[in-house]
């Protein structure tokens, strides 16, 4: 079946611009989670969303960024007024009903740079 | 302490040998253990998971996890240049529903 995709595969803007990130999981996973991961570094958790809960936000660096998941599905990441450190590649990932094993299964990625 | 910690190697090995990957973790409520394997440019993709205490196999594949120890390994028996990779372990804590992921170490297969 297909998997989680993600697009753009590449953006590049320019520093102070806002920029919008789609994900759209397997279907009929109930969790998506976002995630950044910069050049070298290991994955760092930004947001998670389960069914109709509220998002946990907690991983979120600034209030530049959100996010949003409508009808339970498709999820959208959007950075406000860009900076060079946001330059990374943003990965969204999703899970299947089962909680409490929280096997994750990842898109493609989105490699965001910040000229 | 680092929540989910690895060597970040480069680990490198002869091809056909044994390839052991570490990770500890500070969440002695710890349930579920994840191994994934991210190539270059590429996203994470999971191949061994592992909940109870012991090994499990699949495949060149053995995950062991000693929860008394806060360890996990992976095996890959029979390495292959094409296992060259980093493998990012990720442990699901005790509370909440986000896997924590250690920063990754890098294998070298050399053939």
């Amino acid at each position: 079946g297909a998997g989680v995709s993600q697009s753009p595969s590449n953006k590049v803007t320019e520093k102070g611009k806002d920029v919008e990130l789609r994900c759209d999981p397997i279907s009929g996973h109930t969790a998506l989670y976002w995630y950044r991961q910069s050049l070298g570094q290991g994955l760092e958790f930004l947001i998670y969303f389960q069914g109709n809960s509220a998002p946990d936000k907690s991983g979120l660096p600034s209030d530049r960024f959100s996010a949003e998941r409508t009808g339970g599905s498709v999820s959208t990441l959007t950075i406000q007024r860009t900076q060079q450190e946001d330059s990374a590649v943003y990965l969204c990932a999703s899970r299947g009903r089962d909680r409490g094993r929280n096997e994750q299964f990842f898109g493609p990625g989105t490699r965001l740079t910040v000229l | 302490q680092k929540e989910v910690e690895q060597n970040s190697g480069p680990l490198s090995v002869p091809e056909g040998a044994i390839a052991s990957l570490n990770c500890t973790y500070s969440d002695r409520g710890s349930q579920s253990f994840f191994w994934y394997r991210q190539y270059s440019g590429k996203s994470p993709e999971l191949i061994m998971f592992i909940y109870s205490n012991g090994d499990k196999e699949d495949g060149r594949f053995t995950a062991q996890l000693n929860k008394a120890s806060q360890y996990v390994s992976l095996l890959i028996r029979d390495s292959q240049p094409s296992d060259s990779a980093t493998y990012l372990c990720a442990v699901n804590m005790e509370y909440g529903n986000k896997l924590v992921f250690g920063a990754g170490t890098i294998l070298r297969v050399k053939s």
